[in-house]
């Protein structure tokens, strides 16, 4: 069974730095690119950032580019994202997602599982 | 950057009835699109993908269609647990984007 399991999320002040962990089990993590999807209270979703099965390219949203840093570690199927210089319009669930498989393009698996959520509030 | 327009908002039906919402996009994305599902403290789950195929496990009365840069997601007949908030996704280009969203509850 596939399972995502986000943590590190809490209450953090502007300007402090947070790092969020997503804990891959039930499948070959190193075969999978890896996303990070946010929702602010209330709002609707919003990609965040991805990175390719072997670490090779990050994708970012213009707002996180240069405060936000994905990476994953395959020998413990871990999806990572650094987040510095945090503003109050980061406040939101962050979601660990599953995108793409590495093989070729493959629409089934896009975006078939999702963690459960950790929720970063920044505020001072 | 692509848009996707998403319509409507919130919208509330009665139970059996066939309801319908759409995104658009700004450009071509083909059919690479996915329709979620968000009930109340959860997290999405996906319903639709590559515009048309109904996801593992979604009940049969969910189907996703594209006419040109319209995409729709409809329930043939709804049911009360369908109520949700639906969500779009272009995968097609980076940066992704999400519809903003639509509400759905039961008249």
């Amino acid at each position: 069974e596939v399972q995502l399991v986000e943590s590190g999320g809490g209450l953090i002040q502007p300007g402090r730095s947070l790092t969020l962990s997503c804990a891959a089990s039930g499948f070959t993590f190193s075969n999978y690119y890896m996303a990070w999807v946010r929702q602010a209270p209330t709002k609707g979703l919003e990609w965040v950032a991805s990175i390719t099965h072997r670490s090779t390219t990050t994708y970012f949203r213009d707002s996180v580019r240069g405060r936000f840093t994905i990476s994953r570690d395959k020998a413990n199927s871990t999806l990572y994202l650094q987040m510095d210089s945090l503003r109050s319009e980061d406040t939101a669930t962050y979601y660990c997602v599953r995108a793409d498989y590495y093989g070729g393009y493959s629409p089934v698996n896009w975006f078939a599982y999702w963690g459960q959520g950790t929720l970063v509030t920044v505020s001072s | 950057d692509i848009q996707m327009t998403q319509s409507p908002s919130s919208m509330s039906a009665s139970l059996g009835d066939r309801v319908t919402i759409t995104c658009q996009a700004s450009q071509d994305i083909g059919n690479d699109l996915i329709w979620f599902q968000q009930k109340p403290g959860k997290s999405p789950r996906r319903v639709i993908y590559y515009a048309t195929n109904l996801a593992n496990g979604v009940p049969s009365r969910f189907s996703g269609s594209r006419s040109g840069s319209d995409y729709s997601l409809t329930i043939i007949s709804l049911e009360s647990e369908d109520v949700a908030d639906y969500h779009c996704l272009q995968y097609k280009q980076y940066p992704l984007t999400f519809g903003s969203g639509t509400k759905l509850e039961i008249k």
